[in-house]
C-alpha cells in the first residue's frame, strides 16, 4: 500500500541552527503539502508543491518538490522557538483527490 | 471568518459504548473530511463528505459512518467502541474534491475505557 516516511522522526536543535527534514513516498504523487502542527494543536496548512522539482520559499522555509515527484524536503534557516512543532509531509490517495496521506512527521524541538 | 469548528473537545466513554462527533466546516466550504490521530502518529484518512455522500474511505471498519447535512456540517459516528479508538478526531474542510489544501480544526480527545 502507499507509504509516505519521513526523517527524522525527532530533531532537536539549538536556536539559530538550520533544520531539514525529508519526505519519501512509495508512489509517485500529483502534488505534496506540508503542515505544522504544535504541540497540542491541529495541523495547519503550511504549502503544496504540485511541478517536479519545484522549489517554494516562505521567509525562512524552503520546501522541494523532487524530480521524480516521489520524494519531498523542508529546510528551515535560522530556527526559532516558534518553530517548534511536528512538521508532516501528505500525498493524495489519488490524482485530484485531495484525500491525504500523511507521513510520519517530524518533531521538531529548539533548544533556546 | 469562521474556522472549522468540532465538538465536543473531549470525551470519555466506555468500551462498546458509541459516539458521535460534529464538525462545522470553514464558512465557504463544502467538503469535510475526517481523520483520527493516535498519540505520536499522523493523521490517519477515515473518510470524506462531498455533496451530502461519502466519496471516499479510508482503511477503516464500517463501525465508522458519518453523515454531512445540506449546511455542509458533519458527524462522525463511532459504534462498539474499542480501546484502540481513543484518538484525536480532526475534521478538515476543503472546496471541492480537488487539490485544495485542508482546514483542520482543534479536534476532540476520545478516551475509551
Amino acid at each position: 500500500g502507499q507509504q509516505v516516511m519521513q526523517i527524522p522522526q525527532y530533531q532537536h536543535v539549538q536556536e539559530g541552527e538550520d533544520f531539514t527534514t525529508y519526505c519519501n513516498s512509495s508512489t509517485t504523487l500529483s502534488n505534496i503539502q506540508w503542515y505544522k502542527q504544535r504541540p497540542g494543536g491541529h495541523p495547519v496548512f503550511l504549502i503544496q508543491l504540485v511541478k517536479s522539482g519545484e522549489v517554494k520559499k516562505q521567509k525562512r522555509l524552503t520546501f522541494q518538490f523532487g524530480e521524480a515527484k516521489k520524494n519531498s524536503s523542508l529546510h528551515i534557516t535560522a530556527t526559532q522557538t516558534t518553530d517548534v512543532g511536528t512538521y508532516f509531509c501528505a500525498g493524495p490517495f489519488a490524482d485530484g483527490a485531495n484525500n491525504l496521506f500523511f507521513g510520519t512527521g517530524t518533531r521538531l524541538t529548539v533548544i533556546p | 471568518d469562521a474556522g472549522v469548528t468540532q465538538s465536543p473537545t473531549h470525551l470519555i466513554k466506555t468500551r462498546g459504548q458509541q459516539v458521535t462527533l460534529r464538525c462545522s466546516p470553514k464558512s465557504g466550504h463544502d467538503t469535510v473530511s475526517w481523520y483520527q490521530q493516535a498519540l505520536g502518529q499522523g493523521p490517519q484518512f477515515i473518510f470524506q463528505y462531498y455533496e451530502e455522500e461519502e466519496r471516499q474511505r479510508g482503511n477503516f471498519p464500517d463501525r465508522f459512518s458519518g453523515h454531512q447535512f445540506p449546511n455542509y456540517s458533519s458527524e462522525l459516528n463511532v459504534n462498539a467502541l474499542l480501546l484502540g479508538d481513543s484518538a484525536l478526531y480532526l475534521c478538515a474542510s476543503s472546496l471541492g474534491q480537488g487539490n485544495s489544501p485542508l482546514h483542520f480544526g482543534n479536534g476532540t480527545r476520545l478516551t475509551v475505557t
